[in-house]
């Protein structure tokens, strides 16, 4: 089946610095990958969706500056937060949708546990 | 947008008996119904899944109905068993300019007691 890889699952990090998270699609080819964030007991919240090649589309409310994405091939997105705050600490998940569509398929990552002390 | 509504928050069950999550979903044009199940600190696991072309799919023990005219979905989960303890989202996608997109719920957690 669909496997996603999503690295590391655990950071810890200093305010300020800046911390880049991977996804990898193992076994399918990912146009378009998004990006979650989810706060302890509580759903998830689309963040930003990745399309290979192209510029990231941001949710209304997600500073484009601060998470930057980028999407260089067909099995790769990454998330970087910049200058990280400890209001950034939460888990950031990704999912992959196949490019060949058809099952509307999203297979989700195991998740990134990000804390910034 | 998409606004989808889940219920109960918190769900305790007797190991055996059933469970049943209800979603209300507010775009008519969503297409795609997928359930998840997540346990703590993991992304979340695709459990059973449903298109609007569809009234009811089943899978073992898990079941899920959509009525389109209400535009409700639910989760029917048969002879529950302690590992079905965990966080369940509802999630509704749809087509056009928001293909792919999927908007949650805000998740029912369920506990199966011995």
């Amino acid at each position: 089946g669909a496997v996603v890889s999503q690295h590391p699952s655990r950071v810890i990090c200093k305010s300020g610095t800046s911390v880049k998270i991977e996804c990898r699609s193992l076994d399918f080819q990912a146009t378009t990958m998004f990006w979650y964030r989810q706060f302890p007991k509580q759903s998830l919240m689309l963040m930003a969706t990745s399309n290979e090649g192209s510029k990231a589309t941001y949710e209304q409310g997600v500073e484009k500056d601060k998470f930057l994405i980028n999407h260089a091939s067909l099995t790769l997105s990454t998330l970087t937060v910049t200058s990280a705050h400890p209001e950034d600490s939460s888990f950031y998940i990704c999912s992959a949708m196949p490019t060949q569509g058809g099952n509307y398929g999203y297979t989700f990552g195991s998740g990134t546990r990000l804390t910034v002390v | 947008g998409e606004n989808v509504e889940q219920h109960p928050s918190t769900l305790s069950v007797q190991e055996g008996d059933s469970a049943v999550i209800k979603c209300t979903y507010s775009d008519s044009a969503s297409n795609y119904f997928p359930w998840y199940k997540q346990e703590l600190g993991k992304g979340p696991q695709l459990i059973i899944d449903i298109r609007s072309n569809v009234g009811e799919k089943k899978d073992q023990r898990i079941a899920v109905t959509l009525n389109k005219t209400a535009k409700h979905f639910s989760l029917h989960i048969t002879e529950t068993q302690p590992e079905d303890s965990a966080v369940y989202f509802c999630a509704a996608s749809w087509g056009g300019d928001s293909w792919g997109k999927l908007q949650f719920g805000a998740g029912t957690q369920v506990v199966v007691t011995p």
